[in-house]
């Protein structure tokens, strides 16, 4: 079964902390790693992932896909209170393109 | 702007009654259409893949004849939820594919069920 887990489930830190999310996965077909930012809506895209060993960046978050070890971290450098959210991992399948997700990583940035 | 939309974007009804959900593209044609559903504090799960002129395929566990997927145009797919109970009030998302490496999701329906 393809399955797509994520740590810590929930993270409380200081505005100003560094965070590392985590997610491994194993799946029969993997296609890319896809990590969203979802609040109140629906998730909002981050970083598509596909090779191993570059890292992705937009201002303060960055990612990295190790294919071998089959996980993903999600990094945010300088958290502030916005980045409260839950952070989801998913991978897509080739093929049929589906996405299996993690549970996702609730995360909390107090003031 | 938003290339996918639904509608509606909130729903509350009797339980017993039918709800129907739209997800369309919005200047694009899409040939595949996803659909998930996330209960409160969850993770999306798949429910069905809905593919234009063809029956859509549903994931293990998802009732077909009480989902009814239609994706009868390559710009629109519609989730039905027939005779709907409480336990079935959730957060309705389609994902739709634009290409190759390109997919959207809609910005959801949230179901309640009295």
């Amino acid at each position: 079964e393809d399955k797509v887990v994520q740590s810590p489930l929930s993270l409380v830190v200081h505005e100003g902390d560094t965070v590392t999310l985590n997610c491994s996965y194993e799946v029969t077909n993997f296609r890319s790693l896809l990590w969203y930012k979802q609040e109140k809506k629906a998730p909002t895209f981050l970083f598509m992932l596909t090779s191993s060993g570059i890292e992705k960046k937009s201002g303060r978050l960055s990612s990295i896909l190790d294919k071998k070890e089959l996980f993903s971290i999600l990094n945010i450098t300088a958290t502030q209170t916005g980045d409260s959210a839950v952070y989801l991992c998913a991978v897509e399948l080739q093929g049929a393109q589906k996405l299996v997700f993690g549970q996702g990583t609730r995360l909390t940035i107090n003031p | 702007g938003a290339v996918v939309s639904q509608h509606p974007s909130w729903v509350i009804c009797k339980s017993g009654t039918s709800v129907k959900i739209e997800c369309r593209s919005l200047d694009f044609q899409a040939t595949t259409m996803f659909w998930y559903r996330q209960f409160p504090k969850q993770s999306l799960m798949l429910m069905a893949t809905s593919n234009e002129g063809s029956k859509a395929t549903y994931e293990q566990g998802v009732e077909k004849d009480k989902f009814l997927i239609n994706h009868a145009s390559l710009t629109l797919s519609t989730l039905t939820v027939t005779s709907a109970h409480p336990e079935d009030s959730s957060f309705y998302i389609c994902r739709v594919l634009a290409g190759l490496n390109e997919q959207f999701f809609g910005p959801g329906t949230r179901l309640t069920v009295l």
